[in-house]
């Protein structure tokens, strides 16, 4: 069973859509939970924390259910720069390595 | 102040043929880490290091070796090429995690081939 699970997608959206990626999670002890960007044939960068009450960083909101071990990105108003892959991330509790745990990503194309 | 650097970008090896990967970081982490990302997966980590002659494996190490004699250094080391290693590497360096503060710097990446 895999740590980190993703939407398969990709998703095709036009310029100002609303576009949502789903995340789940199997180990229950996770504690810490990210959207990382990942542009074509680069490296990932962090995009945001998701807080279990739930944050916004503009155009960005993430939200995170413990009881359903689910994280969520929702991109409002899509910029053509929004296309990318998102890899929703998970540490698990108590790691004092800070060992992350990378799902497969989703990819985004934002299109004129 | 670079951050993460690797070298090289780009490689093509014959199986068996043997290579270091080079990673550097200028941000006086104690964490690295070295991973693997094939086409269409999430990352998975090779091995980490939490200081300066410490290391230990992560979920797939099988193939590599790695060594930490520096804060700044951490080479990861294929003896023995194989077509199953071709892959994209990335290495990655962070603070020692603590709360919430677990966000890890990545290289650009290294894309090797082996045929």
């Amino acid at each position: 069973r895999k740590e980190v699970e993703q939407d398969p997608g990709p998703f095709n959206v036009p310029e100002g859509a609303t576009v949502a990626f789903n995340c789940t999670y199997s180990n229950s002890a996770s504690q810490s939970f990210f959207w990382y960007r990942q542009d074509c044939r680069k490296e990932p960068k962090l995009l945001m924390s998701v807080y279990s009450s739930g944050n916004e960083d503009g155009r960005f909101t993430a939200q995170l259910n413990r009881a359903s071990q689910y994280i969520s990105l929702l991109i409002r108003d899509s910029k053509l720069s929004d296309s990318a892959t998102y890899l929703c991330v998970v540490v698990d509790r108590g790691s004092t390595l800070g060992r992350l745990y990378f799902g497969r990503g989703t990819q985004l194309t934002v299109w004129p | 102040n670079a951050g993460v650097t690797q070298t090289p970008k780009f490689r093509i090896l014959k199986i068996g043929q043997s290579m270091t990967l080079q990673c550097t970081q200028d941000m006086n982490h104690n964490y690295m880490y070295w991973y693997r990302q094939d086409p269409g997966m999430g990352l998975k980590l090779i091995y980490y290091s939490v200081g300066a002659g410490i290391t230990d494996k992560g979920e797939v190490p099988n193939g590599y070796n790695v060594s930490r004699s520096t804060t700044e250094d951490f080479p990861l080391r294929l003896e023995l090429a194989a077509p199953s290693q071709t892959s994209v590497y990335f290495c990655a360096s962070s603070y020692r995690p603590s709360g919430s503060t677990y966000e890890q710097y990545f290289g650009p990446g290294t894309r090797l081939t082996v045929t």
